[in-house]
């Protein structure tokens, strides 16, 4: 099947500092990718959505200027936590789809990446 | 809004017992609900799905049976092994919206 990975797996940062999450489709072209946060014995909320080469869709609540994703090519989303806080440690997984949805597409996951700011 | 609620674990069960992960979800339309397995250190992978009522989704001897009288969508599994050790998560989406995950099941099958 499809794979997708992520970089790095975990990270531990100083608050203030920023840090860059990758997600890459191995083996396929992804023409939507998906960022997912989940806190401890909760569900996967969905962050925000990006289109190879258009601004991200973010969902209501995320902010846009903290959380910048980049989707520059087909195979490479990128998202940043800007001037990170304790209150951002989270994991955070992400997912690419191949096609757009005009019905049910399947999502591939990545394995997620542990942040953690002290 | 729609939103899934799923059973909370973890749940530990012997080699080759009858498993059980309940599931219930709200939709304003008509779901295509789903079943997703995280194994230890990878992402979440798609079980198995159902796309409208009455439908029976199965995958490596799982199944899920989508009750639109019972907003439910149950998996069970009739023997589970130690590799089936790994959280389950419930998932639904209408139309071309996003998935609506569950918070997860951790399932630990012991020898």
């Amino acid at each position: 099947g499809a794979v997708v990975s992520q970089h790095p797996s975990w990270v531990i940062c100083k608050s203030g500092t920023s840090v860059k999450i990758e997600c890459r489709s191995l083996d396929f072209q992804a023409t939507t990718m998906f960022w997912y946060r989940q806190f401890p014995k909760q569900s996967l909320m969905l962050m925000a959505t990006s289109n190879e080469g258009s601004k991200a869709t973010y969902e209501q609540g995320v902010e846009k200027d903290k959380f910048l994703i980049n989707h520059a090519s087909l195979t490479l989303s990128t998202l940043t936590v800007t001037s990170a806080h304790p209150e951002d440690s989270s994991f955070y997984i992400c997912s690419a789809r191949a096609h757009a949805a005009s019905s049910y597409n399947e999502q591939f996951f990545g394995p997620g990446t542990r942040l953690t700011v002290l | 809004g729609d939103s899934v609620t799923q059973m909370e674990g973890p749940v530990t069960l012997s080699e080759e017992a009858f498993l059980t992960i309940n599931c219930t979800y709200t939709a304003t339309g008509y779901p295509s609900l789903f079943w997703y397995v995280q194994y230890p250190g990878e992402g979440l992978q798609l079980l198995l799905k159902a796309t409208k009522a009455d439908d029976k989704g199965s995958n490596k001897g799982f199944e899920a049976t989508y009750r639109k009288e019972t907003t439910s969508f149950h998996l069970e599994k009739g023997s589970v092994q130690v590799s089936d050790s790994a959280v389950y998560f419930c998932a639904l989406k209408t139309g071309a919206n996003n998935l609506f995950f569950g918070t997860g099941t951790r399932l630990t099958v012991i020898p």
